[in-house]
């Protein structure tokens, strides 16, 4: 579960290191995990999804690793750029559409 | 294709008032949804529809209607706006793509309710 807040957690990362933002989840029957970026003013924007029967998935300069023994997702950002700056929403989804669950979000700071 | 629009972008209103949200998609999605996000948090489902004709409740419904007569419109109905309703409010819709979830999500509307 992730706290309830005004104050986002922050990740700072220098320009072309690697990111890696994590996010614990609360329901194990939860049949899809979902990573988004949200930048500022805008709507979020879906970056990649893993089902729950898949420990790893790889996108473009990204990966999504799922841990379900101790519930825990991560987003592994590769080389990461100043337009990386955002913040990183985990979903879960269970069973029909309508169970989709935000977590609070992390902020990520690319200093260049 | 323009993606999911919204209208207005910024609303403000006074306690007591209705109006409503446009949300408008033009990918021939079959779910929408309605979300809220508030100042340092994650989104939360309002509303949502899988067809035309179809609604339902999501986490937050109280305050909100919906309905859906067209595959292509999603408003969503302030019935009487309070103050605990001052948010960002944000459309998304979805296909039925195999093997994926992928929600897109319009600009968001900014409503202030004093």
């Amino acid at each position: 579960g992730e706290s309830v807040g005004l104050h986002l957690p922050t990740l700072s990362v220098q320009e072309g290191d690697n990111s890696i933002i994590n996010c614990a989840y609360s329901n194990s029957a939860s049949d899809y995990f979902i990573w988004y970026k949200q930048e500022s003013g805008k709507g979020p924007q879906f970056i990649i999804d893993i089902r729950s029967n898949m420990d790893k998935r790889q996108g473009q300069r990204v990966t999504v690793l799922l841990n379900k023994t101790v519930k825990h997702l991560s987003l592994q950002i590769a080389a990461t750029q100043p337009g990386d700056s955002a913040v990183y929403f985990c979903a879960e989804k269970k069973g029909g559409y309508q169970k989709v669950t935000f977590g609070t979000g992390t902020k990520l700071q690319v200093i260049p | 294709n323009a993606g999911v629009t919204q209208t207005p972008k910024f609303q403000v209103l006074k306690t007591g008032q209705s109006m409503t949200l446009q949300c408008a998609q033009d990918m021939n999605h079959e779910y929408m949804s309605w979300y809220r996000q508030d100042p340092g948090m994650g989104l939360r489902l309002i509303h949502y529809s899988v067809g035309a004709g179809i609604t339902d409740q999501g986490e937050v419904p109280n305050g909100y209607n919906v309905s859906r007569s067209t595959t292509e419109d999603f408003p969503l109905r302030l019935l009487s706006a309070a103050p605990s309703q001052t948010s960002v409010y944000f459309c998304a819709s979805s296909g039925t793509a195999r093997g994926s979830y992928e929600q897109y999500f319009g600009p968001g509307t900014r409503l202030t309710v004093t």
